[in-house]
């Protein structure tokens, strides 16, 4: 079965950094794109930005890029998306994502990892 | 960038048919994905490729595309149908998987 298995909840205080994880299972994970998906509480999806493990190809999201940084470790199969300051409007479910390719559907979610940043 | 505009809400009366747009500048070019997302949980893929189902999605669910509007169609609506939908497309010209912005399905 082909699974994303994400990283637990995290309660962190603004300025903080953190790094949550995406462990991909039951296919080749080098060579599928995995991505990140923003949803704030009652909002819809917002996508964050995609990486290619086999050789660390990225796409961001203009409206997150900086702010975040999506890496990729092959080896153990687990994608990861990192802050290194945190503010509380970073507060949000964040969901990995499977695709073949880009053109390609999300055909697998992760369960998403709550994040909340609060003083 | 690419935009892809959704109703907010829809409502329908169960064993009625809903449809829900998505809307986007000659969206009838791009392929088109929708998901379902119930109450806390992660979305779920219904309707990829404009019209194709993947396994285990029932035949009620279907989907159309062309011009500037690509349509989820459900038929024979249940209780459970009630969710929020999600259109969802790959924007070549800024290499970028772009949303719409979610339609809340209510089943009265």
């Amino acid at each position: 079965e082909v699974q994303l298995v994400q990283s637990g909840a995290e309660v962190k205080k603004p300025g903080e950094s953190l790094k949550i994880s995406c462990k991909g299972s039951g296919y080749s994970f080098s060579t599928s794109w995995i991505g990140w998906v923003r949803q704030m509480s009652g909002k819809g999806l917002e996508w964050m930005g995609i990486i290619y493990p086999a050789d660390s190809d990225l796409r961001y999201s203009r409206s997150i890029q900086g702010q975040v940084t999506i890496s990729a470790d092959k080896s153990i199969s687990t994608a990861y998306l990192q802050w290194s300051s945190l503010k509380a409007s970073d507060t949000a479910i964040y969901y990995c994502v499977r695709q073949e390719t880009t053109l390609s559907f999300i055909d697998v979610w992760g369960q998403g990892t709550p994040v909340t940043v609060s003083s | 960038s690419y935009v892809l505009t959704q109703p907010p809400s829809v409502s329908v009366a169960p064993g009625q048919t809903a449809g829900i747009t998505c809307g986007g500048n000659n969206i009838g070019y791009k392929r088109v994905h929708w998901f379902q997302q119930k109450s806390g949980l992660a979305p779920v893929l219904v309707v990829h490729d404009d019209s194709d189902r993947p396994s285990g999605i029932p035949e009620r669910f279907s989907g159309s595309n062309s011009g500037n509007t690509a349509t989820l169609t459900i038929t024979r609506v249940e209780a459970g149908d009630e969710a929020d939908y999600y259109c969802q497309v790959w924007d070549s010209s800024s290499d970028h998987v772009v949303f719409g912005g979610g339609t809340k399905l209510t089943v009265l």
